[in-house]
């Protein structure tokens, strides 16, 4: 049992250059989610989604696109990268539903660290 | 919109002395959780706080919630080197499902 994976690690992209990272659950997790990480900050959420075949936009959702095909896998795309989008991305994945006093704890990945020159 | 207030961002403490970390949400909430992160590394999950009043200890880490007060408190006993990282708490809004988090305080505990 993995867990949540990320992949990759590390990444250096050119600014205009585009890329993918995925981020893979063998949970069977309902939620998955995306943040990035900034200096000093707490992580803000990108993009999100409820279950296979549904996104929703975050609080920072602006330049990136997601895709959930399969249930497993949350796919998050950068298509034209910028410097401002150097961060460390964090995939995370929950259980489904919300119910009173259930705890649906969030489970986290390592990490991606982007860097855009 | 939510938001997750936490105080202090930063804290230096000696080891074996106690302190508090405070996080205020702005909107209701029925639950709230609290995350380690060591630099460089991912979010560990420390304590999942569900209900007014509750409090959960895990060696010189208590956490508790206070719902009306919309507060809840990190309280860290007679420190050491070993618990130095950032700490995050995270709030569920009412019907979301989604996290908000904190800004973090980062601890460091000196010999």
């Amino acid at each position: 049992n993995a867990g949540v994976t990320q992949t990759p690690k590390f990444r250096v992209l050119k600014t205009g250059q585009s890329m993918t990272l995925l981020c893979a659950q063998d949970m069977n997790h309902e939620y998955m989610y995306w943040y990035r990480q900034d200096p000093g900050m707490g992580l803000r959420l990108i993009h999100y989604s409820v279950g296979e075949g549904t996104t929703a936009k975050g609080e920072v959702p602006d330049g990136y696109n997601v895709s959930r095909l399969k249930k497993q896998n949350f796919l998050l795309g950068l298509e034209s990268a910028a410097p401002s989008q150097t961060s460390v991305y964090f995939c995370a994945s929950t259980p489904a539903g919300r119910t009173a006093g259930v705890n649906y704890e969030q489970y986290f990945g390592p990490g991606t660290r982007l860097t855009v020159t | 919109e939510l938001k997750v207030e936490q105080n202090p961002l930063f804290l230096s403490m000696q080891e074996g002395k106690n302190y508090t970390i405070y996080c205020n949400y702005s909107t209701t909430s029925d639950r709230l959780y609290w995350y380690r992160q060591d630099p460089g590394k991912s979010l560990e999950s420390l304590f999942v706080l569900l209900s007014n009043g509750a409090v959960k200890q895990e060696g010189r880490l208590m956490a508790s919630l206070d719902t009306k007060a919309r507060l809840s408190t990190l309280h860290i006993t007679a420190a050491v080197h070993d618990l130095s990282a950032t700490y995050f708490c995270a709030v569920i809004p009412q019907g979301a499902q989604k996290l908000v988090f904190g800004q973090g305080t980062r601890l460091t505990i000196n010999p």
